[in-house]
């Protein structure tokens, strides 16, 4: 079993749409959580990140960590064709990440 | 602000050729420094990380080495490359201790071995 889990899509939706990404974990240390936007050809771009459990929001974006089910999310609000890339989501107790494989979303006008 | 430095964007270089990819960071002083390698339609492999000059920590045996003779540049070498060394290579820093160590990642370069 990987440490992390996330489906790798693709996930198609029309713009604005909600869009919700998933990642399940299974070591419980990890406290810091983390999502990374990917488009195409270019290096991962950190949209937020979280510590512990709880929600946090970012303009459309919402990242929420449930520890007790080890399971996060984030939402997207109003999707928008420039949303459209691979999310991954990481994880840590230390100073090494643990990335998810990556979920590819796709938007269409 | 911070900026970090990939180069080249892109490298074609035969099987059994030496290699050489340098990573560079401004704004910041003792990062924790990473490679990754990423392969077509994978996730993210971790192959180095550094926690100050000359401490190289290797997460994957293979024919690639790490080095990092300033606080802001890390390099990654090869004496001999496989075709299996083809894919994206990534740099990245964080903060050090004591977290969270999110990772901001660089531009990325594209190794084709042919």
């Amino acid at each position: 079993q990987k440490e992390v889990e996330q489906d790798p899509g693709p996930l198609s939706v029309p713009e604005g749409a909600i869009v919700s990404l998933n990642c399940t974990y299974s070591n419980s240390a990890f406290q810091y959580f983390m999502w990374y936007r990917q488009y195409s050809r270019k290096g991962p771009e950190l949209l937020m990140y979280t510590y512990s459990s709880g929600n946090k929001e970012d303009g459309r974006f919402t990242a929420q960590v449930d520890k007790s089910s080890k399971y996060i999310s984030l939402f997207i609000r109003d999707s928008q064709p420039s949303d459209s890339a691979t999310y991954l989501c990481a994880m840590t107790p230390t100073d090494k990440l643990i990335f998810g494989t990556g979920t590819r979303l796709q938007v269409f006008p | 602000s911070q900026t970090i430095h990939q180069w080249p964007a892109t490298l074609v270089q035969p099987v059994g050729s030496p290699l050489s990819l340098e990573c560079t960071v401004e704004g910041t002083s003792n990062p924790n420094l990473y490679w990754y390698r990423q392969a077509a339609g994978r996730g993210l492999q971790l192959l180095f990380y550094s926690v100050g000059i000359g401490q190289i920590s290797s997460e994957v045996p293979q024919n690639l080495s790490a080095s990092r003779p300033q606080d802001r540049q890390f390099i990654l070498s090869s004496k001999k490359l496989l075709l299996s060394d083809s894919g994206f290579y990534l740099c990245a820093w964080s903060p050090s201790w004591p977290g969270p160590y999110e990772q901001y990642f660089g531009p990325g370069t594209r190794l084709t071995v042919t």
